[in-house]
């Protein structure tokens, strides 16, 4: 299994600003994910982060708004920018586990609110 | 592409009732099946998982049988207890194409609420 911490565990934050998450892994990897849960909904994946390429986002997210750095292949960050009070909700970080598409793992989450 | 239903909820139940939370899905290739469990104010966790048809998934008394011929992953468990209180989650990986490792489809949660 791998161990993820995320950074921080939650914070609130003014309209019009940004917030940078991190996610540390215990070992290497190759693809990193990163999830917003909105209040009450399921999860949703904003991006899949592979270390040395650009993010790849899913429908409905963009760079602008979610940039992404995977510097090495334990460590990614996920900035919120230009926050709105839409924003607040559980991001997550994940990793897929060793063997493939049998296994993936969750950091704790970062609880947002904008206010 | 791919999808995960789950049983509407939220669902109330007295302790040592049986559970059941019903869970379907869509997906393309040959998709693992996970159950994941979220207490309240913590992260996920994995509850239990299956990777092909007919295995069955367990851990803490709770199970699934991947049915493939009715593209389902229904949770089980015979008798719940107050400490089985949390948000649950169905989700898949599937591999089609090789561009899925590890990125999963949820279905919407299911609350479970277990009273004394």
């Amino acid at each position: 299994s791998a161990v993820i911490s995320q950074k921080p565990s939650r914070d609130i934050c003014q309209r019009g600003t940004s917030l940078t998450i991190q996610c540390q892994v215990d070992s290497q990897v190759t693809m990193m994910f990163w999830y917003r849960q909105q209040p009450g909904q399921s999860l949703t994946l904003i991006a899949t982060a592979n270390q040395g390429s650009e993010a790849t986002y899913e429908s409905g997210f963009v760079i602008d708004k979610f940039p992404i750095s995977r510097p090495n292949l334990t460590f990614s960050t996920l900035t919120v920018s230009n926050m709105s009070p839409e924003d607040s909700s559980i991001y997550l970080c994940s990793v897929e586990g060793k063997r493939g598409n049998t296994e993936a793992f969750f950091g704790q989450g970062t609880r947002l609110t904008v206010v | 592409g791919n999808s995960v239903t789950q049983m509407e909820g939220p669902v109330t139940l007295s302790e040592e009732a049986f559970l059941t939370i019903n869970c379907t899905y869509t997906a393309t290739g040959y998709p693992s099946l996970f159950w994941y469990v979220q207490y309240p104010g913590e992260g996920l966790q994995l509850l239990l998982k299956a990777t092909k048809a007919d295995d069955k998934g367990s851990n803490k008394g709770f199970e699934a049988t991947y049915r493939k011929e009715t593209t389902s992953f229904h949770l089980e468990k015979g008798s719940v207890q107050v400490s089985d209180s949390a948000v649950y989650f169905c989700a898949l990986i599937s591999n089609a194409g090789g561009t899925s490792y590890g990125k999963l489809t949820f279905g919407q949660g299911t609350i479970l609420t277990v009273h004394p």
